[in-house]
């Protein structure tokens, strides 16, 4: 059974520090992983998807890697802003794509 | 603009009263799926719909119903709400195909069951 971790879970910076997110999955058969944004009490807002054949995905200040192999991906968020304070979660689709499986989430705050 | 909508927002009931939390998506997508997440538990599928009719399980569809009429719309339905389907629901999308492709989320109905 697929299994996503994300470490740490919560995770304070100071601004204009550039943020390092990890996630990490148990089976390395994926179609594809997601990056989330969640605002407290607020929907998911897709950031970045990486397919399973890519490597790494940008979006502006946003940088995301995989590696399949080891299963792993890394979420780079550079110059952070108080703005970045968000829960960020990943989540894989797995072989038969009819479900994301999440991992836990790391909760970022960014202070001024 | 395309995007995932849910109905109510928020809701707060008795257990034993039936209720549906409905979806609806305007991007033409086959696949919707409905998620619940808790603290500590996150996010987990409760039921997913590939196509018009066509429904199946997810990890947690205990205590849950869908249909599945019309392309655009996937309803979750409580047919008696118990304390323990208190959570915050999330309905996707996603186009068909080999799971490639992108899931856009719903704002999400946060249900309490008293």
């Amino acid at each position: 059974k697929q299994e996503v971790t994300q470490i740490p879970a919560a995770l304070s910076v100071p601004e204009g520090e550039n943020l390092v997110l990890n996630c990490s999955f148990t089976d390395s058969a994926i179609y594809n992983l997601q990056w989330f944004r969640q605002d407290p009490g607020k929907g998911l807002t897709s950031l970045l998807l990486i397919q399973s054949s890519q490597r790494e995905q940008t979006s502006g200040r946003l940088n995301a890697s995989l590696d399949k192999s080891s299963g792993r991906s890394t979420l780079y968020i550079a110059a952070s802003q108080p703005g970045d304070s968000a829960t960020y979660l990943c989540a894989v689709t797995e072989a038969a794509g009819n479900k994301l499986t999440f991992g836990g989430g790391t909760r970022v705050l960014v202070k001024p | 603009e395309a995007q995932v909508t849910q109905n109510p927002r928020y809701l707060i009931t008795v257990t034993g009263k039936k209720l549906t939390v409905t979806c609806s998506q305007n991007m033409n997508h086959e696949y919707m799926s409905w998620y619940r997440q808790d603290p500590g538990l996150g996010l987990r599928q409760i039921y997913y719909s590939m196509n018009v009719e066509v429904t199946d399980k997810g990890d947690v569809p205990e205590g849950y119903k869908v249909s599945r009429k019309e392309k655009r719309n996937f309803p979750l339905i409580l047919e008696s709400p118990s304390p323990n389907q208190t959570s915050l629901y999330f309905c996707a999308s996603r186009v068909a195909g080999t799971g490639y492709n992108e899931q856009f989320f719903g704002p999400g109905t946060r249900l309490t069951v008293l």
